[in-house]
């Protein structure tokens, strides 16, 4: 099976940078994902990691060690816009993602 | 494009009483799923669809049917509701997966079982 371990909640102050770690268990694996949730709304996606190392797209990055079962999404210079929570998702042998718990980021003034 | 659209967005429904929830994608995606997700939880997993014709069980199937005639469209059978099945449901789609990996999701249908 699948699993995977995130903080349950960050704070940090705006214009701040922000850091959400994700650990994993699967069986296989393609690749890590993440997207973002505000509240009552639909997830949407984020960014995706086959490959070791950095993906930057505008103020997220998010990051992947396959060696180690381990990514994170990094946010900069953080905005009240987002808070929100975030998940990680694995795909693994089955090629069906499994999400995480999720990580509320609440963003301080 | 209208995306993954969803109908209802709020229902409440008796105990022991069924109803389906409608979920349709223009995207010409080949996977399909439906993931319910109760408050201050992620998202597990129902049923999904590799395409028209094929489904097959998540995370948590009991008490719920899918059916996949079109490419379309992918509707969620609640039967004989419970308690328990209280929750928001989403409907997504994706291309073939690993190779194209985002997930679309609709707007979500707030169940409430009472």
């Amino acid at each position: 099976g699948q699993s995977l371990e995130q903080p349950s909640e960050v704070t940090a102050v705006e214009g701040a940078i922000v850091q959400i770690n994700c650990t994993y268990q699967t069986s296989g694996f393609y690749g890590l994902s993440w997207y973002q949730q505000h509240d009552g709304g639909a997830p949407t996606f984020l960014s995706y990691n086959a490959l070791d190392g950095l993906e930057e797209t505008g103020r997220f990055s998010s990051f992947l060690s396959r060696s180690d079962s381990y990514g994170y999404l990094l946010l900069q210079e953080l905005q009240m816009k987002d808070s929100a929570s975030y998940f990680c998702a694995v795909t693994g042998g089955s090629y069906i993602p499994t999400f995480g718990r999720g990580t509320s980021l609440i963003v301080h003034p | 494009n209208a995306g993954v659209t969803q109908t209802p967005k709020f229902r409440i429904l008796k105990i022991g009483q069924s109803m389906t929830l409608q979920c349709t994608q223009d995207m010409n995606h080949n996977y399909m799923y439906w993931y319910r997700q109760d408050p201050g939880m992620g998202l597990k997993l129902i049923y999904y669809s590799v395409g028209a014709g094929i489904t097959d069980k998540g995370e948590v199937p009991n008490g719920y049917n899918v059916s996949r005639s079109t490419t379309e469209d992918f509707p969620l059978r609640l039967e004989l509701a419970a308690p328990s099945q209280t929750s928001v449901y989403f409907c997504a789609s994706s291309y073939s997966v690993p190779l194209n990996y985002e997930q679309y999701f609709g707007p979500g249908t707030r169940l409430t079982v009472t």
